[in-house]
């Protein structure tokens, strides 16, 4: 079945550094990638999404690259801040199987120090 | 818009007690879900509905039900609850026009212990 598996945390950084968190997926369609960001106390909300393969999502200086050749879909942040610290999710859906569920990787703790 | 609304916040529930978590949306999303957040699992699929009086099962549902009266509210009730029930549940919705691939928002979630 489909599945996502993401790095382990907790990852730990000081502002204005790099992030990257890694992301592979298994899927035996064609499916659609997502990055959803949990901050504390709160649901989970997108933060960005690719549909087909080489599509990049971007949105709030996170940038993801759907990569169909190494089943990969890494996060990544070029300057951190405070407020970027969270969990994160990685996520699938293979809507070629006419559902709209989500399968999603174990998350990511984020935390980043002033 | 208030989005997703999941009532209540926190539930502490005895062994074999009954409860039902309530989940509504004023988005008029067809297709809505519940989950199951435990740590280092992340979110896994208990029951989902892509409309009024449809329901099926995902990943985790022994233990749960689920009915669909309407398109705004998707109850999840805890038949009879036991401690390994204890974790944060989360109601999800999408619309269903146009793409599989459509956002889903999220509640804020439910905090469940069972003891």
């Amino acid at each position: 079945g489909d599945s996502v598996t993401q790095m382990e945390g907790p990852v730990t950084l000081s502002e204005e550094a790099f992030l990257t968190i890694n992301c592979t997926y298994t899927a035996t369609g064609y499916p659609s990638l997502f990055w959803y960001v949990q901050y504390p106390g709160e649901g989970l909300q997108l933060l960005l999404k690719a549909t087909k393969a080489d599509d990049k999502g971007s949105n709030k200086g996170f940038e993801a690259t759907y990569r169909k050749e190494t089943t990969s879909f890494h996060l990544e942040k070029g300057s951190v801040q405070v407020s970027d610290s969270a969990v994160y999710f990685c996520a699938l859906s293979d809507g070629g199987k006419g559902d709209y569920k989500l399968s999603f990787g174990a998350g990511t703790t984020v935390t980043v120090r002033a | 818009n208030a989005g997703v609304t999941q009532t209540p916040k926190f539930q502490v529930l005895k062994t074999g007690q009954s409860m039902t978590l309530q989940c509504a949306q004023d988005m008029n999303h067809e297709y809505m879900s519940w989950y199951r957040q435990d740590p280092g699992m992340g979110l896994r699929l208990i029951h989902y509905s892509v409309g009024a009086g449809i329901t099926d099962q995902g990943e985790v549902p022994n233990g749960y039900n689920v009915s669909r009266s309407t398109t705004e509210d998707f109850p999840l009730r805890l038949l009879s609850a036991a401690p390994s029930q204890t974790s944060v549940y989360f109601c999800a919705s999408s619309s269903t026009s146009g793409s599989f691939y459509n956002e889903q928002f999220f509640g804020p979630g439910t905090r469940l212990t069972v003891l």
